[in-house]
C-alpha cells in the first residue's frame, strides 16, 4: 500500500517570501500521480498542483510549483510571493494510474500560517 | 472546470435519527464517487467508494449499515448516516471522477458539517 508523508505539521511565512512544503511517498508503483492540494478555512478542497510521475519537468502554476524526485520519492511544493490567501491547510497526495478505483491517498497536512 | 455540489451544507439532528446528505457531480458525469469523513484540523479519511450501479467498497473499519451508499446514477451520490450517534459529528466531504474529467481528476464538494445533538 502506497503512503504519503507530511513531516511539518505547522509552517509560516512572511507575506512576499517563499514557503516550501515537503512531502515524501512510498510505493512501489513506476507510474502514479501527485498531487498538492488546499483546503482554506472554508474546507472547500482546491487542487493546487499535479505531477505525472513520467515526467521528469516539474510542474508549474503560476507561483505554485514542485520539486518532484522521483528516486528519492520526494514532492515539495514552493510558494513563491506568498499571499495572504494562501494562509489555508496544505495536503500532498497519491494515486495510482492501475487499478478499478484509483484513489487518492492523502498526507496529514501541514498547516500554513502567512504573516503580514 | 468540473463543478461538485454538496446538500447540505450544514445539518443538525437529534441522536438516533437518520440523515442523508447529496452529492451531485453539476456539469459531467460521475462514474465514482468518493465519500471522506474529516475530523478538524487532521486529513481525509476514505470511508466508501461507489461506482454508479453498484455497490459501494467500503473501507476497513467503516460500519456499511451505518453509512448507507447510494450511487443511483452518473450526477448523484447520497450518503446516509443511520441512527446517528454524537460521536457521527464530523465533516464530510463528497469527491466525484469522471471519464472526461481531465486525467481522471477527482473533484470536491463542499462538504457538510454534520452535528449530533
Amino acid at each position: 500500500a502506497q503512503t504519503v508523508t507530511q513531516s511539518q505539521p505547522e509552517m509560516s511565512v512572511q507575506e512576499a517570501e517563499t514557503v516550501t512544503l515537503s512531502c515524501t511517498y512510498d510505493t512501489s508503483e513506476s507510474d502514479y500521480y501527485l498531487f498538492w492540494y488546499k483546503q482554506p478555512p472554508s474546507r472547500q478542497m482546491i487542487l493546487v498542483i499535479r505531477q505525472e510521475a513520467y515526467k521528469q519537468q516539474n510542474a508549474t502554476e503560476n507561483r505554485f510549483s514542485v520539486n518532484f524526485q522521483k528516486a528519492a520519492k520526494s514532492f515539495s511544493l514552493k510558494i513563491s510571493d506568498s499571499q495572504l490567501g494562501d494562509a489555508a491547510m496544505y495536503f500532498c497526495a497519491y494515486r495510482s494510474t492501475s487499478g478499478s478505483a484509483r484513489q487518492l491517498t492523502f498526507g496529514s497536512g501541514t498547516q500554513l500560517t502567512v504573516l503580514p | 472546470g468540473a463543478v461538485v455540489s454538496q446538500h447540505p451544507s450544514w445539518v443538525i439532528c437529534k441522536s438516533g435519527t437518520s440523515v442523508k446528505i447529496e452529492c451531485r457531480s453539476l456539469d459531467f458525469q460521475a462514474t465514482t464517487m468518493f465519500w471522506y469523513r474529516q475530523f478538524p484540523k487532521q486529513s481525509l479519511m476514505l470511508m466508501a467508494t461507489s461506482n454508479e450501479g453498484s455497490k459501494a467498497t467500503y473501507e476497513q473499519g467503516v460500519e456499511k449499515d451505518k453509512f448507507l451508499i447510494n450511487h443511483a446514477s452518473l450526477t448523484l451520490s447520497t450518503l446516509t448516516v443511520t441512527s446517528a450517534h454524537p460521536e457521527d459529528s464530523s465533516f464530510y466531504i463528497c469527491s466525484a471522477r469522471g471519464l472526461l474529467a481531465g486525467h481522471g481528476e477527482q473533484y470536491f464538494g463542499p462538504g457538510t458539517r454534520l452535528t449530533v445533538t
